[in-house]
């Protein structure tokens, strides 16, 4: 089983659309979580981290569930501009460079 | 405000030739520094990372080296390239303790010929 799962996708929705990604995490001892936004051909962005209570930033929400070992990202009203890849990023002690892992990324697609 | 910035943008080399990729940090002192590189459909693979000049943490046995001459200066190097070396390599920086947070340059595309 892969450390970090994600659909791949891709997920085409129209303009105006919810949409929702899930990722799976093997490592029950993972502390921190983060989701980042790729553009093609780009450098990945911090989008957000991912608080236990579950946080929200503007259109966009994280949760994180613990007992499943999952975090999910909603993305309500979407836009063209969110055309991107998602990656998921989990961190399996805190401050150590080498338990950071990134998941391949689920690829969203806005259309107008 | 910090600024990352890493160069060259595109590179296509042949095998066998050397490799410097350089990334630099500004705006921000002591800083976690590292070498990622992306693989098509695949997730980032860390490569490199260092917690003050001289100190390097090698993740993957290869033939890449990295050295960080300065506090805000990472290098990527090779002496030989293989055509497995194609990729986009990804310098990024972190406050200390907030590894969890990157911040990236713009990536260097490899081509290995």
């Amino acid at each position: 089983r892969k450390e970090v799962e994600q659909d791949p996708g891709p997920f085409n929705v129209p303009e105006g659309a919810t949409v929702a990604f899930n990722c799976t995490y093997s490592n029950s001892a993972s502390q921190s979580f983060f989701w980042y936004r790729q553009d093609c051909r780009k450098e990945p962005k911090l989008l957000m981290s991912v608080y236990s209570s579950g946080n929200e930033d503007g259109r966009f929400t994280a949760q994180l569930n613990r007992a499943s070992q999952y975090i999910s990202l909603l993305i309500r009203d979407s836009k063209l501009s969110d055309s991107a890849t998602y990656l998921c990023v989990v961190n399996g002690v805190e401050g150590s460079a080498r338990q950071l892992t990134f998941g391949s990324g689920t690829q969203l697609t806005v259309l107008p | 405000s910090q600024t990352i910035h890493q160069w060259p943008a595109t590179l296509v080399q042949p095998v066998g030739s050397p490799l410097s990729l350089e990334c630099t940090v500004e705006g921000t002192s002591n800083p976690n520094l590292y070498w990622y590189r992306q693989a098509a459909g695949r997730g980032l693979q860390l490569l490199f990372y260092s917690v003050g000049i001289g100190q390097i943490s090698s993740e993957v046995p290869q033939n890449l080296s990295a050295s960080r001459p300065q506090d805000r200066q990472f290098i990527l190097s090779s002496k030989k390239l293989l055509l497995s070396d194609s990729g986009f390599y990804l310098c990024a920086w972190s406050r200390t303790g907030r590894t969890g947070e990157l911040f990236f340059g713009e990536g260097s595309r490899l081509t290995v010929l």
